[in-house]
């Protein structure tokens, strides 16, 4: 069974404070790995696609990275506008859905 | 710009009386997705169309419905509201293609039953 495991489920970060978040599958056949950001009572925002493993990909402060058993998260420096939930999700070769975990939420304070 | 949109934001539905929620997308994205997301979890999949043609994910319960009417316009049907079907209910649409550069959502419709 196709499952996503995402850790911690909370952290919280002093701002200027870096760290990791950790998304961890077991899919059959990767299509595709996606990173969401969702705010309280809203949908989820788009930040990256990864498709294959040594993949990295980046946008302001956030870099995602990609392995065979495993996607991180990296957060450079946050700020306080950067806490949020972080969603990861697999899509497989047989599916045209997506499979998503329950998430990080992130709390950065100043 | 061009996006998904849910309406309404919020309803209020009384136990055991027919709610529809709407979902309408200017993406012109052939796969139109409905998720039900409760607090504190992963979003679950109800159920998708693609074009025209009706997937069901096998644990979705009867209760739930949908129809999509034209490419542009997709409806979440709940037919006999229970408690446990409080949560938020996002949609989203995508390309579908085997190469899909994720999803858009919508901003949700949160479902209170009283």
């Amino acid at each position: 069974e196709d499952q996503v495991t995402q850790s911690p489920e909370a952290l919280r970060l002093q701002e200027g404070e870096s760290s990791s978040l950790n998304c961890s599958y077991t899919v059959s056949g990767l299509r595709g790995l996606f990173w969401y950001r969702q705010d309280p009572g809203k949908g989820p925002e788009f930040l990256f696609t990864l498709y294959s493993a040594g993949e990295e990909k980046e946008k302001e402060r956030l870099k995602a990275t990609l392995t065979k058993k495993e996607s991180f998260l990296h957060i450079t420096a946050p700020k306080p506008e950067d806490s949020a939930t972080y969603l990861c999700a697999v899509k497989n070769q047989a599916g045209t859905a997506l499979i998503f975990g329950k998430g990080t939420t992130l709390s950065v304070s100043s | 710009d061009a996006m998904v949109i849910q309406n309404p934001r919020y309803q209020v539905t009384q136990f055991g009386k027919p709610v529809t929620l709407s979902c309408s997308q200017t993406l012109n994205h052939n796969v139109m997705y409905w998720y039900q997301q409760k607090s504190s979890q992963a979003p679950k999949l109800l159920f998708h169309y693609y074009d025209k043609d009706f997937n069901n994910e096998a644990d979705t319960p009867d209760n739930f419905q949908s129809r999509r009417p034209n490419t542009s316009f997709c409806f979440l049907d709940i037919r006999s509201p229970g408690l446990g079907d409080a949560a938020m209910y996002l949609c989203a649409s995508g390309t579908g293609g085997f190469k899909d550069y994720g999803y858009t959502f919508g901003s949700g419709t949160r479902l209170t039953v009283v």
